[in-house]
């Protein structure tokens, strides 16, 4: 059984670029969320997918937008970026919806924003 | 936002001691996680107790939940050098009819020396 995987590992980008970031969930997981965690900070939670449709989202700007993919594997997008968006992005998985909430996590971008 | 706190935010015992962290949150619940860190990395599940359950063990952790005072601990015993990592408590509100993602706190960053 294959975990969550995410790339790139790093990943330094200017101030007003934008950058796309790359979630392969766990096999038989069809939701995947993404959180942004800041440094010395818990993951805040910006969205998931479910059925390649956004079914949530947490406090995060438009410009945070993400895809899903009908293998279930995931991108998130953020555009103009700003200082403020360099984090360690998190995927995680989960299984079918009747299962608790429980998710499994990939190891993690780290995006620096000069 | 983040809806839990851990306490204490860093602690440092002897490798063999027992680690005991607490979580506090703020809102009604469907279950609470507990997830462990290291250095920076992808968060790895430790274990779920639902909002039903008060005592759930898992090899040599322990965690309980009392839903009346908002409050979890998560119990450690026999201390090793590699549960040297930051530990996060997260929350789940979810329904079952959207998807809130999980509530993390700030974490415990628990240092083991040996």
């Amino acid at each position: 059984e294959t975990g969550v995987t995410q790339s790139p590992t790093h990943l330094i980008k200017t101030r007003g670029q934008q950058v796309t970031l790359r979630c392969s969930s766990q096999s038989g997981h069809n939701t995947v969320s993404w959180y942004q965690q800041a440094l010395g900070q818990g993951p805040q939670f910006i969205f998931q997918y479910y059925r390649e449709e956004e079914n949530g989202r947490g406090n995060f700007p438009p410009r945070f937008s993400g895809l899903q993919f009908p293998n279930y594997s995931s991108e998130l997008n953020v555009n103009a970026l700003e200082l403020d968006d360099s984090a360690l992005y998190l995927c995680a998985s989960s299984p079918p919806r009747e299962y608790n909430n429980e998710q499994f996590f990939g190891p993690g971008t780290r995006l620096t924003v000069l | 936002s983040q809806q839990g706190e851990e306490d204490p935010q860093a602690l440092s015992i002897q490798e063999g001691e027992n680690a005991t962290m607490n979580c506090s949150y703020k809102t009604s619940i469907n279950n609470l996680q507990w997830y462990r860190q290291n250095s920076g990395r992808g968060l790895v599940h430790l274990i779920l107790i639902r909002s039903n359950e008060r005592e759930k063990h898992s090899g040599r952790l322990r965690v309980t939940l009392d839903t009346s005072k908002k409050s979890s601990s998560l119990l450690i015993t026999a201390s090793r050098a590699a549960d040297t990592a930051s530990y996060f408590c997260a929350t789940d509100g979810w329904s079952g009819g959207g998807a809130d993602g999980l509530t993390f706190g700030k974490g415990t960053h628990l240092i083991i020396q040996p």
